[in-house]
């Protein structure tokens, strides 16, 4: 089946730095990418759809210019969290969309300090 | 936007029980997704159900859609404690995967 991953499996970083994401579809080409964002004990929640070559769409109440999000080919798309604060500390994933179906990668957790 | 309920919220069952996880859409699902998780994890997808009435069935586990396309059903059937974690289920908020919502979830236990 289908495989998507995400690198790294976890992070930990200061409060005001930057972390980076990234999501492959390792054995398709995926046009389109999702990100997702999970707090302890509640469902993932929509973060932003990222199309390849185009700028991502962000769902309501997600800061575009905190999280950056770039899709620059068919197998990789990355989230950049800016100026991380401990609020920021969540588990993220992605997904990658192949016709119906959506796969995801196994998650990132971030923790700011 | 597309909003999704779940019932019940949790469900604690005695290992061998049958159970019923209820997914409620207030508009008509173009697909609908079953997810399986355990927190921290990557989600596992079980089943997408797409037309009116279409029923799946994977090992224990039985998902339904109604003919109005707005409600489905998931069904364990002789629960295990391998059956615990959180089930969600996912729709389109437009056609062929794009814009995706979850429901809040329904976490499920198995006690041996």
């Amino acid at each position: 089946g289908a495989v998507v991953s995400q690198h790294p499996s976890w992070v930990i970083c200061k409060s005001g730095t930057s972390v980076k994401i990234e999501c492959r579809s390792l054995d398709f080409q995926a046009t389109t990418m999702f990100w997702y964002r999970q707090f302890p004990k509640q469902s993932l929640m929509l973060m932003a759809t990222s199309n390849e070559g185009s700028k991502a769409t962000y769902e309501q109440g997600v800061e575009k210019d905190k999280f950056l999000i770039n899709h620059a080919s068919l197998t990789l798309s990355t989230l950049t969290v800016t100026s991380a604060h401990p609020e920021d500390s969540s588990f993220y994933i992605c997904s990658a969309a192949s016709g119906h179906e959506q796969y995801f990668g196994p998650g990132t957790r971030l923790t700011v300090t | 936007s597309q909003e999704l309920e779940q019932s019940p919220q949790s469900l604690i069952v005695q290992e061998g029980k049958n159970l019923t996880i209820n997914c409620t859409s207030s508009k008509t699902l173009y697909g609908l997704y079953w997810y399986k998780q355990k927190y921290g994890e990557g989600l596992i997808f079980l089943m997408m159900l797409q037309k009116g009435g279409e029923e799946k069935s994977h090992e224990k586990i039985t998902a339904k859609l109604d003919e109005k396309k707005q409600q489905s059903s998931l069904h364990i059937t002789a629960s295990q404690p391998s059956h615990a974690g959180i089930y969600l289920c996912g729709a389109d908020k437009r056609n062929y995967g794009q814009n995706f919502v979850f429901g809040p979830g329904t976490r499920l236990s198995v006690l041996p």
